[in-house]
């Protein structure tokens, strides 16, 4: 695609559903990563995929936070049991290769409510 | 640990001021630099990096200079326009680590004609 493609751009939910964001990377990146973007707060990181793989999930906050991919394309983020503290916007990024210093291309973002 | 500590906004200047966005890291070895721009309802976009120390990174009017000694990455720009009004992040990545980044906090900076 031309960009990083995210969905739902905006989530509303009660608090302790489950919900699922999409990310759709730029075609042929390899490289996918996950930011939360809270008031106030800069960007944290979350989980770096390479492939379909998962090299680094340091940044999960809890266990309730998972998160797959598939076809070395599109990934899912999924927070169960969503909580207030969960409201953020999710911002999924990509990048080519491994090459050190690639640019990360971002998408616009899924901003999350938790009610 | 790494981190990045960047300059509380909002910055509101007006148009053709002189900006200057402070941030400063904190990173084991020799990490990479990086300024990327959120213009309002758009993604993050790479505004400009340096890799090395002393390196000046620069992209449509603005520049940063890598200074180890300091260990900063000050964003400074001549002249603003209404159109630079945007959120700035600083960010670094660590030697021989993934793309994965740090940020700093963001700096929203406003321009007024």
């Amino acid at each position: 695609g031309a960009g990083v493609s995210q969905s739902p751009s905006n989530k509303v939910t009660e608090k302790g559903k489950d919900v699922e964001l999409r990310c759709d990377p730029i075609s042929g990146h390899t490289a996918l990563y996950w930011y939360r973007q809270s008031l106030g707060q800069g960007l944290e990181f979350l989980i770096y995929f390479q492939g379909n793989s998962a090299p680094d999930k340091s940044g999960l906050p809890s266990d309730r936070f998972s998160a797959e991919r598939t076809g070395g394309s599109v990934s899912t983020l999924t927070i169960q049991r969503t909580q207030q503290e969960d409201s953020a916007v999710y911002l999924c990024a990509s990048s080519s290769t491994r090459e050190i210093n690639e640019k990360l291309f971002f998408g616009s973002g899924t901003q999350l409510s938790v009610l | 640990g790494n981190s990045v500590t960047q300059m509380e906004g909002p910055v509101t200047l007006s148009e053709e001021a002189f900006l200057t966005i402070n941030c400063t890291y904190t990173a084991t070895g020799y990490p990479s630099l990086f300024w990327y721009v959120q213009y309002p309802g758009e993604g993050l976009q790479l505004l400009l990096k340096a890799t090395k120390a002393d390196d000046k990174g620069s992209n449509k009017g603005f520049e940063a200079t890598y200074r180890k000694e300091t260990t900063s990455f000050h964003l400074e720009k001549g002249s603003v326009q209404v159109s630079d009004s945007a959120v700035y992040f600083c960010a670094l990545k660590r030697s021989g680590a993934t793309n994965k980044l740090i940020f700093g906090t963001g700096t929203l900076l406003a321009v007024q004609p």
